[in-house]
């Protein structure tokens, strides 16, 4: 079963402390992202990267960054984590052109 | 820009029975996907329906259905004999066609009430 694997499921940080999040894929899927949960607003795209070493901002990439080294794996970076980063976080993968995304199962992210 | 449209934040149903989720999207492309997914408790992202836009025919899978009016960019989820096990979080998303980004809507949350 295909799958793209978030190392933490739940993760408490302090303000101020360096965060990273670990999303894993094993579908040779070129493009990989990282979006935002909050209730009311959607998914919000953070960065995506659509090759090894390449990325570009979304919508909201303010306070965050990206690593992509290897294909098959996509990190997101909060340099310095504030309480208006608490958010749910889901990483997505997807193969070429219109690829259907497979995501996976999120990283719920409070900041105290 | 896209912008993908969800006006419904809560809808109920009652097993068995029948109930369209409403998407409208904004795009100046010709060609492009539309997706609806499905997010139950369990958090993962779940792909419903897949339509391209060029395709006339709208999609189905099993109960699954699309009602797919291009012209009105309107592109509902008909969901019937409801059951259960479709509680979830809906969303709508939009991609171009030369493009790998997905355009999320903020989502219809549906409960199927036994």
């Amino acid at each position: 079963d295909v799958k793209v694997t978030q190392s933490s499921r739940y993760l408490v940080k302090r303000t101020g402390e360096k965060v990273f999040l670990e999303c894993v894929q094993d579908m040779d899927h070129e493009n990989m992202f990282w979006y935002r949960q909050d209730p009311g607003l959607g998914l919000r795209l953070i960065y995506f990267s659509y090759d090894v070493k390449m990325k570009e901002k979304g919508d909201i990439p303010e306070g965050y960054s990206v690593s992509r080294e290897k294909k098959e794996r996509f990190s997101l970076i909060l340099e310095s984590a504030s309480t208006n980063q608490t958010s749910m976080y889901l990483c997505a993968s997807s193969g070429g052109t219109g690829g259907k995304g497979t995501f996976g199962s999120g990283t719920r992210l409070t900041v105290v | 820009a896209q912008t993908v449209t969800q006006s419904q934040p809560e809808m109920s149903v009652q097993e068995a029975e029948t109930v369209t989720l409403s998407c409208t999207y904004d795009t100046s492309e010709n060609n492009y996907y539309l997706f609806w997914y499905k997010q139950p408790p369990s958090r993962q992202m779940i792909l419903v329906i897949r339509q391209e836009a060029y395709k006339q025919q709208n999609a189905t899978e099993n109960r699954f259905s699309v009602n797919f009016q291009k012209a009105a960019k309107s592109f509902s989820l008909k969901i019937s004999d409801s059951q259960l096990g479709d509680t979830a979080m809906y969303f709508c998303a939009f991609m171009k066609l030369t493009g790998n980004q997905f355009y999320f809507g903020t989502g219809t949350s549906l409960t199927v009430i036994p």
